[in-house]
């Protein structure tokens, strides 16, 4: 069984950092792409970023370019989210999402809030 | 940035009826590389279709996709108590992947 867990979340001060991690099982980790995409309370699905299958490429919605870091350790089937000067507007829930055709698995979410 | 407008906002349906979303995008997206999600309350998205028009697995076949270019459609055959819920579309072919702002389909 394909299995996703986010952990990491949690209460942060606006300028500061996080890091999430996504722990995969069930599957081979190294074969896929992975992704994180975020909601904010009451809101929609917003994709924030995407790696390659080895890591070698990486792809950032504009509103995190430059702040967040997407990476991979095959080795230890997990995928992070380094996310630095955050913001109020970085509040939601965080999924990672198995890539192919189309997101077929998702993990159950972290929540991330920025707040003074 | 590809962006997907999807409409209506709200669908108000009564059990049985059809439900028809629209998906609309800025930009030409290639059907081998639209999906359609839906997400209940405190639950993660499910895949529906992917594709565009390919169902995803164990998924009734009352849910079917279609479209191409920069009109894309899921269509709900028969709405069962179950379907209600929030239908996003997602387009994943481009550099910058993006979602729409959702479909709300509520019993009327």
């Amino acid at each position: 069984e394909v299995q996703l867990v986010e952990s990491g979340g949690g209460l942060v001060q606006p300028g500061g950092s996080l890091r999430l991690s996504c722990a995969a099982s069930g599957f081979t980790f190294s074969s896929y792409w992975m992704h994180w995409v975020r909601q904010a309370p009451g809101k929609g699905l917003v994709w924030v970023s995407r790696i390659n299958s080895d890591g070698s490429s990486t792809s950032y919605a504009d509103s995190v370019k430059g702040r967040f870091t997407i990476s991979r350790d095959n080795a230890k089937n997990t995928l992070y989210l380094q996310m630095n000067s955050l913001r109020a507007e970085d509040t939601a829930v965080y999924y990672c999402a198995r890539g192919g055709t189309g997101y077929r698995n998702w993990g159950q979410g972290t929540l991330v809030t920025v707040s003074s | 940035e590809i962006v997907l407008t999807q409409s209506p906002g709200t669908l108000s349906l009564s059990p049985g009826e059809r439900a028809t979303l629209s998906c609309r995008a800025s930009q030409s997206v290639s059907s081998s590389y639209l999906a359609w999600y839906q997400q209940k309350p405190g639950q993660a998205p499910r895949l529906l279709i992917y594709g565009a028009s390919s169902r995803a697995t164990g998924i009734p076949d009352r849910f079917s996709g279609s479209g191409s270019g920069t009109d894309f459609t899921l269509t709900i055959s028969r709405l069962e108590p179950e379907d209600f819920a929030v239908y996003y579309c997602q387009q994943y072919g481009s550099s910058q992947e993006t979602f729409g702002q959702g479909t709300k389909v509520e019993i009327k």
